[in-house]
């Protein structure tokens, strides 16, 4: 039963850059958020997509936006990258947003760093 | 604001002891709280859980306690030992009208001392 995978793994940008960032979920799971970790922190929610739509976003800007394809698999874009978006980008796939106690399981992330 | 609190940024425990991690959340909408292990480069991985109507829930070595009046959980591990040395959050969830949002906690590095 493969898990929640994440591609790349590492990926260096530069300031004002854009990059996308994609994750398989679970297999029977389909929704999908997303986290960005900081040095010391804990995961933030940046947004889950359940049925190809945002469905729940944190208090992060427009310059991150998401997609949710047929098969549940998602992408995270980031544009205009700024250092302070260097950090361990998190998925995490659940079954249903009809669930009242889902269980989320995470990928291994993927590590951007900005320059 | 931080809604999850994990106010130990460490813990070192000896092999074959307990080890108690603390939790405390402000938000008193939370009904469903769970424990993730996190190793270096990797994800975090689902530990245990707890639902708010109940105040314990045991799986092997580790017991989750609820205390909703306190808005207070913690993580017991009972004999610790030192594969459990990793960074532990705790994470609280609730839910609205548009689904079920998670909220987590700045981590606790604990430490098993052979």
């Amino acid at each position: 039963d493969a898990g929640v995978t994440q591609s790349p793994t590492h990926l260096i940008k530069t300031r004002g850059q854009q990059v996308t960032l994609r994750c398989s979920p679970k297999s029977g799971h389909d929704t999908v958020s997303w986290y960005q970790q900081a040095l010391g922190q804990g995961p933030q929610f940046i947004f889950q997509y359940y049925e190809e739509e945002e469905r729940q976003r944190g208090n992060f800007p427009d310059r991150f936006s998401g997609h949710q394809f047929p098969n549940y698999s998602s992408e995270l874009n980031v544009n205009a990258l700024l250092l302070g978006d260097s950090a361990l980008y998190l998925c995490a796939s659940s079954l249903g947003a009809g669930f009242s106690t889902d269980t989320q399981y995470f990928g291994p992330g993927t590590r951007l760093t900005v320059l | 604001d931080q809604q999850v609190k994990q106010n130990s940024p460490s813990l070192s425990v000896q092999e074959g002891r307990i080890s108690i991690l603390n939790c405390d959340y402000t938000n008193s909408m939370f009904d469903y709280f769970l424990w993730y292990k996190k190793y270096p480069a990797e994800g975090p991985t689902f530990l245990i859980s707890i639902s708010s109507i109940k105040d314990k829930n045991e799986d092997g070595r580790f017991t989750v306690f609820l205390n909703k009046s306190a808005k207070h959980l913690s993580l017991h591990i009972v004999p610790s030992q030192p594969g459990d040395s990793a960074v532990y959050f705790c994470a609280a969830s609730a839910r609205d009208n548009y689904g079920q949002n998670f909220v987590f906690g700045p981590g606790t590095r604990l430490s098993v001392l052979p």
